[in-house]
């Protein structure tokens, strides 16, 4: 149990368009999803952490306006990375939580590489 | 001071051999700790929640000092299966708070 899938697994885009992740909890319901990106050879960081039905919550220095993530149902969080540009370029992984006290346990999902030409 | 470090390493072990490494967290209200295990090119997965008892699971031990702020792992008997970047990972909230994670120790396993 507790499967989480990412779409796309990978994607090539030309600079100054957008690109939408779609993050799903395939066999539960994900009272939170978090979305994290990794840049080669460095840690995942943390960009922001969604709860169903509310806006997102953005860690400092990730601009909420370039990046839109919407959370519409208890199984789905999307992230759209709006004018792409080479430097949005990594790995973006989304992981899914229960939620609620003592239920920090988070299932991550397969990740997308971005790249940006 | 970073929130979570890590020797990056890599570390060159032959297998069959015992290997440990640590992590230093900066937060002392953060209350679980995890390590996880990323493959090149993939997600990071869960290998173990670290508890304050210390645990063990197979060939992997956990430990974690709260006074002195770190937490360890230990992999017994290496094989070369166990090849990865080892991620020390801290939650500082209660609840479903965003992870914190280390830069990772490579681990490699010669033959």
């Amino acid at each position: 149990g507790a499967v989480v899938s990412q779409h796309p697994s990978w994607v090539i885009c030309k600079s100054g368009t957008s690109v939408k992740i779609e993050c799903r909890s395939l066999d539960f319901q994900a009272t939170t999803m978090f979305w994290y990106r990794q840049f080669p050879k460095q840690s995942l960081m943390l960009m922001a952490t969604s709860n169903e039905g509310s806006k997102a919550t953005y860690e400092q220095g990730v601009e909420k306006d370039k990046f839109l993530i919407n959370h519409a149902s208890l199984t789905l969080s999307t992230l759209t990375v709006t004018s792409a540009h080479p430097e949005d370029s990594s790995f973006y992984i989304c992981s899914a939580s229960r939620g609620g006290p003592g239920t920090d346990t988070q299932y991550f999902g397969p990740g997308t590489r971005l790249t940006v030409l | 001071r970073k929130e979570v470090e890590q020797d990056p390493g890599p570390f060159n072990v032959p297998e069959g051999a015992t290997v440990a490494f640590n992590c230093t967290y900066s937060n002392s209200a953060s209350q679980s700790f995890f390590w996880y295990r990323q493959d090149c090119r993939k997600e990071p997965k869960l290998l173990m929640s670290v508890y304050s008892s210390g645990n063990e699971d197979g060939r992997f031990t956990a430990q974690l000092n709260r006074a002195s702020q770190y937490i360890s792992l230990l992999i017994r008997d290496s094989k070369l299966s166990d090849s990865a970047t080892y991620l020390c990972v801290v939650n500082a909230g209660g609840g479903a708070d965003g992870l914190t994670f280390g830069k990772g120790t490579h681990l490699i396993i010669q033959p």
